[in-house]
């Protein structure tokens, strides 16, 4: 079975904190999306890596940046948190991009007060 | 870049009814078409996708179907049970200077009544 695991189910952070959200796969698969899950506004997706050091804008990326070191991790950060990043977010892996099954973690609950 | 418009929000449905939820999309080179279920509490998990090269495709009580020219999707539930309650996702690819890219729409939340 595929893992796709998140560090954290429930994180809660002040404002201005440089927050960091992790997210490992087993899979040994090429793609790791990160998304943002709000009421009424579906998965909206933030960055992807297509490779090991590669990343790509999605379609919200204003105040976040990601890291791929590694092939396994892929990793979220916050670089001055607001309370408008409040909300779940959601890792996936998948074999070959967007036309492939996407593997999703089990989501991060971020809270910024 | 791509839109995907879902509908409805939400749906009501008495056990062993029929659910339908629909989508639309608006890029003519989307070709993947993929179905998430998301259980309380969990990520979302793939139940059924549809190439653009077929119409229709079925997996025991699920069904997709594809009509390229009106640029529409949808899931068919039949026999719906109490675990088919959850929230539903549509989704569709779209090529992008940086890669292929999954858009998806914005959920339908399914309750199966008994």
């Amino acid at each position: 079975d595929v893992k796709v695991t998140q560090s954290s189910r429930y994180l809660v952070k002040r404002t201005g904190e440089k927050v960091f959200l992790e997210c490992v796969q087993d899979m040994d698969h090429e793609n790791m999306f990160w998304y943002r899950q709000d009421p009424g506004l579906g998965l909206r997706l933030i960055y992807f890596s297509y490779d090991v050091k590669m990343k790509e804008k999605g379609d919200i990326p204003e105040g976040y940046s990601v890291s791929r070191e590694k092939k396994e991790r892929f990793s979220l950060i916050l670089e001055s948190a607001s309370t408008n990043q409040t909300s779940m977010y959601l890792c996936a892996s998948s074999l070959m991009q967007g036309n492939t099954e996407a593997f999703f973690g089990q989501g991060t609950r971020l809270t910024v007060v | 870049g791509e839109n995907v418009e879902q509908h409805p929000s939400t749906l009501s449905v008495q056990e062993g009814d029929s659910a339908v939820i629909k989508c639309t999309y608006s890029d003519s080179a989307s070709n993947y078409f993929p179905w998430y279920k998301q259980e309380l509490g969990k990520g979302p998990q793939l139940i059924i996708d549809i190439r653009s090269n077929v119409g229709e495709k079925k997996d025991q009580r699920i069904a997709v179907t594809l009509n390229k020219t009106a640029k529409h999707f949808s899931l068919h539930i039949t026999e719906t049970q109490p675990e088919d309650s959850a929230v539903y996702f549509c989704a569709a690819n779209t090529l992008t200077g940086g890669g292929n890219k999954l858009t998806f729409g914005t959920g339908t939340q399914l309750k199966v009544e008994l």
